[in-house]
């Protein structure tokens, strides 16, 4: 069974330039999670997708992130104009039903200059 | 606050024992759980307790919970250099994981 997938690996880009990261969750599981981990602090929660819906984005920082699940499977994030503090490992977590164990992507690793 | 606490740092020589603490916020999280990152790859759980027990072993590793003081611990006994990673520990809050900063454990020969 493939696990939880997520494009790019890393990505560097400018200030004020976009970036969408991808995330594919575990097929069959409902639940979506994006969280960040900023350098040497905690990994935060962003938000929660319930298949395409938003559960949950108490953790999205600002207007400039926007994340979509359209059809319920994979989702996308997007950082749009990115800033040098969004500079991070973004990872994507899924779980078949609430509150059973969320399975982790590698992240992506962004770097904003 | 919401802060989960731990150490950042932990070296040890191999054969040793690891202990790796963390003092978490919501007495009411009823799932506690250590999560391991290795070099290059995502979170792997690793482990988990119920808030209703107060140790859990599992193998080399075993998780010891004090809900009063919110103290929660991880022992690898014969640490092991494939072992080196960082730990964190987390709890469920409501929808998401609370996450603390991460132990790096430094394992060395």
């Amino acid at each position: 069974e493939a696990g939880v997938t997520q494009f790019p690996s890393h990505s560097v880009i400018e200030k004020g330039q976009t970036v969408t990261l991808r995330c594919d969750p575990i097929s069959g599981h409902d639940n979506l999670y994006w969280y960040r981990r900023v350098m040497g602090k905690e990994i935060k929660f962003l938000l929660h997708f319930v298949k395409e819906s938003k559960q949950d984005e108490s953790g999205m920082p600002n207007n400039r992130f926007l994340a979509e699940r359209t059809g319920g499977t994979y989702s996308t994030l997007k950082v749009q104009p990115a800033e040098l503090e969004d500079s991070g490992v973004y990872f994507c977590a899924s779980s078949q039903d609430y509150g059973n164990e969320q399975f982790f992507g590698p992240g992506t690793r962004l770097t904003v200059l | 606050g919401e802060d989960v606490e731990q150490s950042l740092f932990l070296s040890v020589r191999e054969g040793d024992s690891s202990v790796i603490n963390c003092t978490y916020t919501d007495s009411s999280s009823t799932y506690l759980y250590w999560y391991k990152q290795e070099p290059g790859a995502g979170l792997q759980l690793l482990t988990y307790i119920f808030s209703n027990m107060d140790m859990k072993q599992d193998q080399r590793l075993t998780v010891l919970l004090n809900k009063k003081d919110k103290h929660l611990s991880l022992r690898i006994a014969d640490t092991q250099t494939g072992d080196s990673a960082i730990y964190f520990c987390a709890e469920l809050g409501g929808t998401a994981l609370i996450f603390g900063k991460g132990t790096t454990l430094s394992v060395s020969s």
